[in-house]
């Protein structure tokens, strides 16, 4: 089955580490996005990326890095900078490379959640 | 700037009624709106996407309507059911930039 696959699902970042999330997806989007999820917030993006070698800060992107070298796949890191890092974080993908603008619907996967010890 | 509001109440019906939720906006003109159903630990699913011309669209049980006007759009479930119970979001595009704003969900419980 197509979809998209987070992991993993639940994850411990101690103080001053970094950690990797991962977001892969067989569903031949060009577009694929990180979403941070907090209690009785909306989902904020994080990261966008439209093609391959190529991504954009969404609205809260301090604290955080990817990559996208390859079409299926979006790895998020979590450095350090990140004072605040406890929450859900959702990774989705839409078709063609204007995604947002052609109101393709997102897809997402089924998060990480990620905790300080 | 512009801001998406849903009830953040939860919103308790009994099974077989007919459950409507509120999006509204401010300060923004989108092109289209969608709607999300996301249950617990999981993420959203997309419901349905409504145009800013078109006044109503229906799927199954489920109805959107879009209000330019008013700034607002309802979800309605009819005949609703215990496994309708989630948290249901909003979603709209940003003008001018590649970026989507969600609502932060109203939750729904159905009681049998």
């Amino acid at each position: 089955d197509g979809g998209i696959t987070q992991s993993p699902k639940y994850l411990f970042r101690k103080e001053g580490q970094n950690v990797t999330l991962s977001c892969e997806q067989n569903l031949n989007h060009d577009a694929m996005y990180w979403y941070r999820q907090d209690p009785g917030q909306g989902l904020r993006l994080i990261y966008y990326s439209q093609i391959v070698n190529d991504f954009q800060k969404g609205d809260i992107a301090e604290g955080y890095s990817v990559s996208r070298e390859k079409k299926e796949s979006f790895p998020l890191t979590v450095t350090s900078a990140q004072k605040n890092p406890t929450a859900f974080y959702l990774c989705a993908s839409s078709s063609s490379g204007t995604g947002l603008r052609s109101n393709q619907p997102q897809h997402f996967g089924d998060g990480t959640r990620l905790s300080i010890l | 700037s512009q801001k998406i509001e849903q009830n953040s109440e939860a919103l308790n019906i009994q099974e077989g009624k007919t459950a409507t939720l509120t999006c509204n906006y401010t300060n923004y003109s989108p092109a289209y709106l969608q709607w999300y159903r996301q249950d617990p630990g999981r993420g959203p699913v997309f419901l349905l996407l409504i145009r800013e011309n078109e006044k109503e669209k229906r799927k199954e049980r489920l109805k959107v309507t879009f209000d330019t006007t008013l700034k607002q759009s309802l979800f309605h479930i009819t005949a609703s059911q215990p496994a309708d119970s989630a948290t249901y979001l909003c979603a709209l595009p940003t003008s001018g930039t590649y970026k989507y704003i969600f609502g932060t969900g109203t939750r729904l419980k159905v009681l049998a």
